[in-house]
């Protein structure tokens, strides 16, 4: 596609369920970021995969948060058992490759509110 | 651990009154620091890359420079447009997986 596209845009969920929160990158990219946008504070790197392996995990928050990569394509990020620290915009990021600085764009995000 | 600080939170500008945008950081070995935009419901747009001091860059009413501590964002003449968020991101050496640190941002507001 044109952009990095991610879905849904909006979640609202009760305390304690899951959500799947959605990332296609551009077509061809084969580098892809999940950031976390807590209300006042900066975007906060939580998983970086390329290809569809996940060599850097080290932002994950907890145990409740995994993610997933396809087909080198479309990634998930699953959060279980969802608690209200939870809320925040969830962003998706795609570059060329790892070392192509100018490349990294971003999605519109998932605005996750846990209710 | 890579640290950036971004001042001020908030800037108020009138149309046409020339500003700049501070980016403070700390990086063991600097890869790159980034410049992007962020407007409401929105996800950061790259502006610039920088990566080494003395390094300048222009697009149209913004320039974006480095020194070995900090970056500035000059904004010359804004127009209502420029209205956003502006973010900076570090990337370090040590970032193995080349992901970025970002500062909190400042949000612009320029009034007609």
């Amino acid at each position: 596609g044109a952009g990095v596209s991610q879905s849904p845009s909006n979640k609202v969920t009760e305390k304690g369920k899951d959500v799947e929160l959605r990332c296609d990158p551009i077509s061809g990219h084969t580098a892809l970021y999940w950031y976390r946008q807590s209300l006042g504070q900066g975007l906060e790197f939580l998983i970086y995969f390329q290809g569809n392996s996940a060599p850097d995990k080290s932002g994950l928050p907890s145990d409740r948060f995994s993610a997933e990569r396809t087909g080198g394509s479309v990634s998930t990020l699953t959060i279980q058992r969802t608690q209200q620290e939870d809320s925040a915009v969830y962003l998706c990021a795609s570059s060329p490759s790892p070392g192509i600085y100018e490349g990294y764009t971003f999605g519109s995000g998932t605005r996750l509110t846990v209710v | 651990e890579d640290q950036v600080t971004q001042s001020p939170e908030a800037l108020r500008l009138q149309e046409g009154e020339s500003s700049s945008l501070n980016c403070s950081y700390t990086v063991s070995g600097l890869r790159g620091l980034f410049w992007y935009r962020q407007d409401p419901g929105k996800g950061p747009e790259f502006l610039f890359t920088l990566y080494s001091a003395g390094e300048e860059k222009e697009k149209e009413r913004l320039k974006a420079t480095l020194t070995k501590k900090e970056s500035f964002l000059h904004i010359t003449a804004p127009k209502p447009e420029d209205s956003a968020t502006y973010l900076c991101a570090v990337q370090g050496v040590g970032a193995g997986s080349y992901q970025l640190t970002f500062g909190k941002g400042t949000k612009l507001s320029v009034i007609p």
